[in-house]
């Protein structure tokens, strides 16, 4: 069972800053790897799959990369509206068990 | 366009079973089934996998909530319904249900609004 873990919990930026959140497999998951992004209140939405391609309608300051145990969602310049909470997400090949990371905090300096 | 929404019980009693509904709607159906799964969060805490259902009505469970779920779809597949049993306060939390995308399917494209479910006497 691969086990996903994210760093750092909590990132403190401002507007304008630079985002890089990371997200590290027990053992490679290839590109099969998403991330999310979650607003209080609201359910999570996609942002990127298989590492590295943008869901339909996220902006391209969102990007992300890796392969097999090391992953890197980078947020170019940070919006007021991407202060959230980010996950990244897999599944195993077989037994095809999902599993999310525990998650990076990125709150407003 | 597809939409997923969330229905059941607000609250339950410790010991009791919960059954959640989540019913797939679509502009124009596709007539082509994509799995879904069900995922909760607790309070304050992370977003935890607990059963999916495959195209081909495969199963796939979290290792340590197997023995207290059962997902399962109708024929359509435009409802998928979670079955949790022996309830706990612990198990207090928003219950979403997602579908994965077509291309690749272990990545949930669109997601329920969840639903709110407390365990308490």
């Amino acid at each position: 069972e691969i086990v996903l873990t994210q760093s750092p919990a909590t990132l403190s930026l401002s507007p304008g800053d630079r985002a890089t959140l990371s997200c590290r497999a027990s053992q490679s998951v290839g590109t099969f790897l998403a991330w999310y992004q979650q607003k209080p209140g609201q359910a999570p939405r996609l942002l990127i799959y298989d590492a590295s391609n943008r869901a339909t309608g996220i902006p391209a300051r969102f990007s992300g990369s890796g392969s097999g145990t090391d992953f890197t969602l980078t947020i170019s310049s940070l919006e007021p509206e991407d202060f959230a909470v980010y996950y990244c997400q897999q599944r195993n090949n077989w037994p095809p068990l999902f599993a999310f990371g525990p998650g990076t905090k990125v709150e407003s300096k | 366009q597809v939409t997923l929404k969330e229905s059941g019980p607000v609250r339950v009693k410790p010991t009791e079973t919960l059954t959640l509904t989540c019913t797939v709607s679509e502009i124009s159906p596709t007539n082509t089934r994509m799995g879904v799964s069900w995922i909760r969060q607790s309070p304050g805490k992370a977003l935890e996998w607990l059963a999916h259902i495959f195209s081909n009505d495969e199963k796939s469970y979290n290792t340590s909530l197997q023995s207290r779920l059962t997902i399962s779809t109708d024929t359509s597949g435009s409802q998928v319904v979670l079955v949790m049993t022996n309830l706990d306060p612990v198990d207090t939390a928003t219950y979403y249900c997602a579908r994965v995308i077509t291309g690749a399917p272990y990545v949930f494209g669109v997601w329920g609004q969840g639903t709110l479910v407390t365990v308490s006497s």
